[in-house]
């Protein structure tokens, strides 16, 4: 079945620092890529996706590009700040599957 | 456009009883899917309702039920409460274009068996 992998965490960053957060994938077919934020006490709000090979999804200075090669959606921000202190999770939905899959969630705290 | 919207945002209950969790997607949204997010076991797909009719589940017990109506906003009911059905239950709306499924989520409900 479909799975995602994330780095474990917890990553812990000063502010302005460069934030990077593996994720790779196993999918039959070929499968939607998103981030997914989640603030304490909160649900999951979608950061960004992208739909196909070498597509860049972004949003709020976050970037990550679809590889198809390496089947991996690697989350970047180049200087992050304390309120971007969260559990990102790395997730995919298959072509006409009815759920996403997620990863197990990386909780980053940016110190100042 | 108002985003999805669950009540309660949160619930005790004990042993035994039985919850009705609601779920209202974003307007114009015919899909609604449910999540139980837990500390050990992550994010775990439940079910997805697509007009009014179940067409995903996951691997849950059969006391984990849903429904939905014609507006498109659904209940989950879970019966026979255990500790362990302690979570964050999460729906979630999606708009489905062609082959891409965007999903929505909303802020959950927090339910606690004691």
């Amino acid at each position: 079945g479909d799975s995602v992998t994330q780095m474990e965490g917890p990553v812990t960053l000063s502010e302005e620092a460069f934030l990077t957060i593996n994720c790779t994938y196993t999918a039959t077919g070929y499968p939607s890529l998103f981030w997914y934020v989640q603030y304490p006490g909160e649900g999951l709000q979608l950061l960004l996706k992208a739909t196909k090979a070498d597509d860049k999804g972004s949003n709020k200075g976050f970037e990550a590009t679809y590889r198809k090669e390496t089947t991996s959606f690697h989350l970047e921000k180049g200087s992050v700040q304390v309120s971007d202190s969260a559990v990102y999770f790395c997730a995919l939905v298959n072509t006409n599957a009815g759920k996403s899959t997620f990863g197990d969630g990386t909780t980053l705290t940016v110190k100042p | 456009k108002a985003g999805v919207t669950q009540t309660p945002r949160y619930l005790i209950k004990t042993r035994g009883q039985q919850v009705t969790l609601s779920c209202s997607p974003i307007s114009g949204h015919r899909s609604v899917s449910w999540y139980q997010q837990t500390p050990g076991q992550g994010l775990q797909f439940l079910f997805e309702y697509f007009s009014e009719t179940q067409r995903n589940k996951g691997n849950f017990p059969g006391r984990f039920s849903g429904r939905q109506f014609s507006n498109s906003r659904s209940e989950m009911n879970v019966s026979t409460l255990e500790l362990g059905d302690s979570a964050l239950y999460l729906c979630a709306s999606s708009l489905e274009q062609g082959s891409l499924k965007t999903q929505y989520f909303g802020p959950g409900t927090r339910l606690l068996v004691l």
